[in-house]
Order: structure tokens, then C-alpha cells, then sequence
């Protein structure tokens, strides 16, 4: 049972357009959101979070958007670069839980 | 400059061989954790420890085994009653299970000749 999951396996978006990748749960004891970047043949790389506590975090040219009703959250680029270019992995964690949760992951690509 | 840092980075192991994957950081974390990746698919949780001397399964921690020694280093063991080993493995830390995020290594790619 897939708890966690990014229903757009890729993306592809013009360079300076915005990019929107998009995540949904299931579990509502989740309270906290982060999101991943992951190169090939790298670890991922921590991005941005967000607390169930609030509905948006934005860090430069990353902002998270998060929607308790819906279960809903996702990750805005704007303006997006080549450098973007990469598989970005959402995932949710619980207080009680103390594990986090990954989506399979969403390869975006930012074509000039 | 402080990280995580998985070896080797290839790694071919032979049916019915034990294999063990490094990890070891110098971030000071208590919490350290062990995913595997497949194509396609998001990391799954094999094991994980929240301090020295102490680790817990995950989600798919059958066919493999762990220790905690010392804070710095989580070894991690495919033994040869993991029947698909064959994967992406990472290792990560955080400052303890509750404060997150993961920071992760670049990873080990284990392959069956």
C-alpha cells in the first residue's frame, strides 16, 4: 500500500518556465513534508520541508505547498534551470511513525 | 568537512556470498538509517538505529543484518538469504529520528555475478 505517491513518473518543462511536481498521501497522522533532489549514481539531497503546521515554505526559487484537506502537496521552481534537471522524491513522516515515507520519485527535465 | 560516506561505490558480490556495505559519518548524528532503491520505485527502509548499540527493522530488512558499535559507523550486511539483492543501497543520518531531515551518501550499487 503505497502511502506516499507521485503520480507523474516525469516532467518536462521549458528553462526559465515554472516547474510543478506534485505529490499525494493517504496517511493523515503525517505531519511533516520534505522533498528530495537526487542526481544519478548520487544520494538524494535534502531540498525544502514543510510542517503540517503551515501551507507554504518557500527557500529562493523553491516554494512547498502544502494542502491537509486534499492530502496534497507540491513543489514549485520557478524560474527553472538546466541544473534542475533531476529526479526529485517526496516523502512524509509521522510524529509516531519516526520513519519517512518515499513517493517513487517524479524525473524532471529542463530543456533550453 | 562533515558528510556521509558509503564504500565501495560498485560493488559485485557471488550467489550465495555475504556482503557488507560501509557507512560511516562524521555529522554527529544519533540517527542512522538504511534504504534500498529499485528502479522505478522509492527508497524503502531497511533498518534503522536511533542511537549506539540500538537498531530496529524496517520495512523490508529480511536477508539483511546491522550493527551500531559506534555512533560514527552503521555497517550494513547482505547476507545470501536476500533472494534480490541487487540494488541501489543508501545509507543516511539525522540528528536523531525525530529531527529531520535525512542527509544522505552517495550510495553503493550492489550487483549478483
Amino acid at each position: 500500500d503505497q502511502q506516499v505517491k507521485q503520480n507523474s513518473p516525469s516532467l518536462s518543462v521549458q528553462e526559465g518556465r515554472i516547474s510543478i511536481l506534485n505529490c499525494d498521501y493517504t496517511n493523515s497522522m503525517f505531519d511533516y513534508f520534505l522533498w528530495y533532489k537526487k542526481y544519478p549514481a548520487e544520494g538524494p539531497t535534502f531540498l525544502i520541508s514543510i510542517s503540517s503546521i503551515k501551507d507554504k515554505n518557500e527557500d529562493g526559487r523553491f516554494t512547498v505547498f502544502l494542502n491537509k484537506s486534499a492530502k496534497h502537496l507540491s513543489l514549485h521552481i520557478v524560474p527553472s534551470q538546466p541544473g534542475d534537471s533531476a529526479v526529485y522524491f517526496c516523502a512524509a513522516l509521522s510524529g509516531g511513525y519516526n520513519k519517512l515515507i518515499f513517493g517513487a520519485g517524479t524525473r524532471l527535465a529542463v530543456h533550453p | 568537512d562533515g558528510g556521509i560516506t558509503q564504500s565501495p561505490k560498485y560493488l559485485f558480490r557471488k550467489e550465495g556470498q555475504n556482503v557488507t556495505l560501509s557507512c560511516e559519518q562524521n555529522l554527529n548524528h544519533d540517527a542512522m538509517y538504511w534504504y534500498r532503491q529499485d528502479p522505478g520505485q522509492g527508497l524503502r527502509l531497511i533498518y534503522y538505529s536511533q542511537i549506539v548499540n540500538d537498531f530496529q527493522k524496517g520495512d523490508i530488512a529480511e536477508g539483511y543484518s546491522v550493527s551500531r558499535e559506534k555512533k560514527e559507523s552503521f555497517p550494513l550486511t547482505v547476507t545470501s538469504a536476500q533472494k534480490n539483492p541487487t540494488a541501489f543501497y543508501l545509507c543516511a543520518s539525522s540528528i536523531s529520528l525525530s529531527n529531520q531531515p535525512q542527509h544522505f551518501g552517495d550510495g553503493t550499487r550492489l550487483s549478483i555475478l
